[in-house]
């Protein structure tokens, strides 16, 4: 199985900082990363996938990148709304497998 | 619009079978991939299979000696069975659409559906 992990694991922020989170892959996955963010309670909501493309309806401030086995998503500003736990997840091969997750909270 | 629900016992006694239904709206299930994805509570995401356009299914090889899925095109449903359940396999049950692709990804999930196992 290709394991994922992330990092931070968790991480405190302010309205209106830029946050980063890392995705590592335990072998290449091309672009097949793929980001979610789950509120408390609800579904994940797809954000970005083929790592750098904004799923539609997604706000502009949240980003990807990266290819091989290194990526990242950014939150450029962080909003009241985006306080959730976020996931990468690769989608190369099956086993589909995420990563553990990122919490952001308020600080 | 697309819109997906499980539907299934909420309350399952150990050593019992799980058996969980998706009732797709919105899209074709001869068309896309469909998956279900399993959480703890207070725990990640695990996916436990999928099943695709061509007939095909791939199982999560931790659960695969005790899974089956299965579709019904006519009723644009598809299905979870998970046999001899513990109380490890208590968690909330999402079935998701996945776009096939160079943009694979799980674009519309259902609300979950929170499965006890308790006797």
């Amino acid at each position: 199985d290709i394991q994922m992990t992330q990092s931070p694991s968790s991480l405190s922020a302010s309205i209106g900082d830029r946050v980063t989170i890392t995705c590592r892959a335990s072998q290449t996955i091309n672009n097949y990363l793929n980001w979610y963010q789950q509120r408390p309670g609800k579904a994940p909501n797809l954000l970005i996938y083929a790592a750098s493309n904004l799923q539609s309806g997604v706000p502009s401030r949240f980003s990807g990148s990266g290819s091989g086995t290194d990526f990242t998503l950014t939150i450029s500003s962080l909003q009241p709304e985006d306080f959730a736990t976020y996931y990468c997840q690769q989608t190369y091969t099956t086993p589909r497998t995420f990563g553990q997750g990122t919490t952001v909270e308020i600080k | 619009q697309v819109q997906l629900q499980e539907s299934g016992p909420g309350l399952v006694k150990p050593s019992e079978t799980l058996s969980l239904t998706c009732t797709v709206s919105g899209a074709s299930i001869s068309a896309y991939s469909w998956n279900w994805i399993r959480q703890p509570a207070g725990k990640g995401l695990e996916w436990i299979g999928r099943i695709y356009t061509s007939g095909s299914i791939n199982y999560n090889p931790s659960l695969k000696s005790r899974v089956i899925m299965s579709a019904d095109t006519p009723k644009n449903q598809f299905s979870l069975r998970l046999s001899f359940m513990t109380a490890a396999d208590t968690a909330v049950y999402y079935c998701v659409r996945e776009v096939e692709g160079a943009a694979r990804s799980f674009d519309y999930w259902g609300q979950g559906t929170l499965v006890t196992v308790s006797s």
